[in-house]
């Protein structure tokens, strides 16, 4: 069955610092892979996407995210932490087969230090 | 992309009783989603909300719990019924063109506390 695993729950980094978050996922197929990022008391709004082409996806507000084939893997990543990040982010992986359902992993919870 | 307005965005219900939540988006989607977030989750998928037809359900849900409706291409409902304390969550309607740059988009969820 088709799976994303977040293996670390929370996260604390000092503004700044750089930062990644781990996403890794299991589906046959290749996958159509996102990240959202939810702020207390909001919505879920999408950093970026992958579909095919370049591994290396720029998105918003100065995240990127590469996707390894070989590790299962789309890693999110921001050079420069700011106190504004601070939220819960979650990776996800549309699955095929008529439905084109998101299945999200459990989210990884980032707190900033000033 | 596609906008999705959700309501209610909040609500407190007694328990027994059922909440009907509404979700417009402001142009055609091929396929809307029901998804639950229970408090300090992930989101888990409801049901998948078929035009025209029943919603399809993820195991752990049933119809008579989550009745879902789809009239159009731009308006989906989930009732909760019955309603229990343990259905205390945010509830969130997803939708998506279904095209190649398969862009999803979600509501910003209705925050449901059951007393």
């Amino acid at each position: 069955a088709q799976s994303v695993t977040q293996p670390d729950i929370h996260i604390t980094v000092s503004e700044g610092a750089s930062l990644e978050l781990r996403c890794n996922y299991s589906y046959g197929a290749t996958p159509y892979l996102f990240w959202y990022v939810q702020s207390p008391g909001q919505g879920l709004q999408l950093l970026l996407k992958y579909f095919s082409g370049d591994t290396l996806v720029q998105g918003i507000k100065g995240f990127e995210a590469e996707f390894k084939r070989s590790q299962s893997s789309f890693n999110l990543r921001k050079p420069s932490v700011h106190w504004s990040d601070a939220a819960e982010y979650f990776c996800a992986v549309g699955v095929s087969g008529g439905y084109n359902k998101l299945i999200f992993g459990a989210g990884t919870r980032l707190a900033v230090h000033p | 992309s596609a906008v999705i307005s959700q309501k209610p965005s909040r609500d407190i219900c007694q328990r027994g009783t059922s909440l009907t939540i509404q979700c417009q988006v402001d142009s055609q989607v091929t396929m809307m989603f029901w998804y639950r977030q229970q408090p300090g989750q992930s989101l888990t998928l409801i049901a998948t909300a078929n035009q025209g037809s029943e919603a399809t359900y993820e195991s752990g849900f049933v119809i008579d719990k989550f009745p879902i409706s789809r009239p159009n291409l731009t308006f989906s409902t989930l009732t909760v019924s019955n309603m229990s304390p343990e259905d205390s969550s945010i509830y969130l309607c997803s939708a998506t063109t279904g095209r190649e740059n398969y862009g999803y988009t979600f509501g910003s969820g209705t925050r449901l506390t059951v007393v």
